[in-house]
């Protein structure tokens, strides 16, 4: 039972465009959410985060939607550069499952100059 | 500050030996976690701590064991591994309270199982 899922396991765009990773997830109990980026033969590392009482949250060039009555997530990222290139994974916690950490099966992102 | 340390950052064992994965955090973190990642798949949660001497399970425990003497120290046991224990395992802490600062991720160990 997959409860936090990417559907896309690639996306591919133009330096200086925006990026839009999607995540959808079926645990309506799940109060917090997070976007971790990962480079290769690295741990993951993370972006940014967003409690369920608030539908936006901003960081730079990171911003992460939320969605709650459609259960989706997205992360935007603008503009795009070709360091941004990684694998990205949502994740997701509920406070009664001792706030572990739900995660989808990862976006790679890659950035074109 | 070194953060989260894993060791060995890669190993091949044979089938029904067993090793210890090593993790230490210096941020004085209570809580700690063990996951693992397979091709294409989302990181899957083995094992975790909330404090020393406390332990509990994940989604995927089998053919694991952890144990917390220390805060700083969570080693990963495994007994008898076999091929589909082949994967990256990433050790994982965090302070405390919700997780709006995120955990902080070692660089991961990965290990062939043949």
């Amino acid at each position: 039972d997959q409860q936090v899922k990417q559907n896309s396991p690639s996306l591919s765009v133009q330096e200086g465009r925006i990026s839009i990773l999607n995540c959808d997830y079926t645990n309506s109990m799940f109060d917090y959410f997070l976007w971790y980026k990962k480079y290769p033969a690295e741990g993951p590392t993370f972006l940014i985060s967003i409690s369920s009482i608030k539908d936006k949250n901003e960081d730079g060039r990171f911003t992460v939607f939320l969605n709650k009555s459609a259960k989706h997530l997205s992360l935007h990222i603008v503009p795009s550069q070709p360091g941004d290139s990684a694998v990205y994974f949502c994740a997701a916690s509920e406070e009664t499952s001792g706030s572990r950490l739900t995660f989808g099966e990862g976006t790679q992102l890659t950035v074109n100059p | 500050n070194a953060g989260v340390t894993q060791t060995p950052k890669f190993r091949i064992l044979k089938i029904g030996q067993s090793m210890t994965l090593q993790c230490t955090q210096d941020m004085n973190h209570n809580y700690m976690y063990w996951y693992r990642q397979d091709p294409g798949m989302g990181l899957k949660l083995i094992y975790y701590s909330v404090g020393a001497g406390i332990t509990d399970k994940g989604e995927v425990p089998n053919g694991y064991n952890v144990s917390r003497s220390t805060t700083e120290d969570f080693p990963l046991r495994l007994e008898l591994a076999a091929p589909s224990q082949t994967s990256v395992y990433f050790c994982a802490s965090r302070k405390g309270g919700r997780e709006k600062y995120g955990y902080t991720f070692g660089s991961g160990t990965r290990l062939t199982v043949v």
